[in-house]
Parts: structure tokens; sequence; C-alpha cells
């Protein structure tokens, strides 16, 4: 099957300027999620969807963040604007089994961000 | 905040050598998960293992878990230059309701051919 399909690959801005990532999630995954990780970190979650609801959106700062997942399936996460601190890989995955616990997550290449 | 704390940070091994990577956490969990991420790729899941698991195995690939101590350890056996990378561990919270899976700060390996 294919997989987490993710796009732009790279992208670079310049500060205060507006920047749009999309994924494509496995076919049939009803999970969606995006992750910031910065460099020499962890993936940390910035939200996530269980088909076009939002779960989880604790850690997204939303002064400046949004996303949607329209239909439930293609999801699209933008900044506006830009910070210098936003530089980093912003990665999607997704998973089959919803809310429970034994998840597990596929993700997608990433995408970095280089904010100058 | 990351809930599991990888260690070490960075560890540098021969080809052949066993490899030990350790995940400490702090609260009750429902199941801890490793996965293994290459340079400039997204996260692979490795192995997933269950509170009331003790130990579990795929392949080259070992996972204990010591819920009292509130650790787990994942031991790569027999190295090959091909399982440089990083590997964290994430945690699945042992609470009621939607259950948020938080990754630790990693380990990056290097093994040398």
């Amino acid at each position: 099957e294919a997989g987490v399909a993710q796009s732009p690959r790279y992208k670079i801005i310049e500060k205060r300027q507006s920047v749009a990532f999309w994924c494509n999630p496995i076919s049939g995954h009803a999970t969606l999620y995006w992750y910031q990780q910065i460099l020499g970190q962890g993936p940390k979650l910035l939200i996530q969807f269980q088909n076009n609801g939002v779960v989880d959106d604790s850690q997204l700062p939303k002064d400046r963040f949004s996303a949607e997942r329209l239909k439930g399936v293609d999801s699209t996460l933008k900044i506006q604007p830009a910070k210098l601190e936003d530089s980093a890989v912003y990665l999607c995955a997704s998973s089959s089994r919803g809310q429970g616990p034994f998840n597990e997550q596929f993700f997608g290449p990433g995408t970095r961000l280089t904010v100058l | 905040s990351q809930q599991g704390e990888e260690d070490p940070q960075a560890l540098s091994i021969q080809e052949g050598e066993n490899a030990t990577m350790n995940c400490s956490y702090k609260t009750s969990i429902n199941n801890l998960q490793w996965y293994r991420q290459n340079s400039g790729r997204g996260l692979v899941h490795l192995i997933l293992i269950r509170s009331n698991e003790r130990e579990k195995h795929s392949g080259r690939l070992r996972v204990t878990l010591d819920t009292s101590k509130k650790s787990s350890s994942l031991l790569i056996t027999a190295s090959r230059a091909a399982d440089t990378a990083s590997y964290f561990c994430a945690t699945v919270p042992n609470s009621g309701g939607y259950q948020k899976v938080t990754f630790g700060i990693g380990t990056k390996l290097q093994v040398i051919p």
C-alpha cells in the first residue's frame, strides 16, 4: 500500500511570510497527526484529527498555526506569519485504529522548513 | 513536555556489537512504543510493548519493560551499519478517554562498519 505522502519536502521562507504543508494519509486511516520536530529533539504533537474532527490541538500555537482536514482525508497545516523558531521538520502521520491505545503510526517523510 | 527520556543521547559501536538504549518515563502507561528514524526520513514503528508485558522480541530487537521502575530498554543484537539511525521511545498514558502518544528526545546510534 502507498505510504503517507507529504509536500513539499523542503521549504525556505523569510520570517513573517506564510507557508502551507500538505499531507495525504494512508487510504482508510481515520486518524491523522501533525508533529513538529526541531533538530535534535523528538517529535512534538501539534494536532490530531479523527476523521475531520480535532481530537487534540493543545500544543498548536493557534495565533499563527492552523490546520484542517476537509472530508476526513487530506490535511493542510499553515503557518502565518512564520517566526525563526518555526524552523523544523513537520511530520504527518496516520493510523487506522482511531483513538485506541494500540495505534501504530505511519509517518510521512516530512517537510523541512527553514525560516530566515 | 516530553514524557520519555532516552539514555544515552548518543551511542557509537562497531558493527556486530550489541546496542542498548534506555527510556525512562514519569506517569503510568498503557503501552510503550519504539520508533526508528533514519536521517532525513520519517519515523518507522519498530515494536509495541503493553504495560502487562515484560519482554518482547522482533527479529534482532528485544524490548523490556519494567513498570515498577518506569523504564524500558531496546536491545539491538549483532548491529549492522544499516541500523545507524535515531531511536525514539513513545509512551501512551494509562488514562481514560483520549490517549496521546508522547515521544522522547531520542538516542542517536552510529554503527561503524
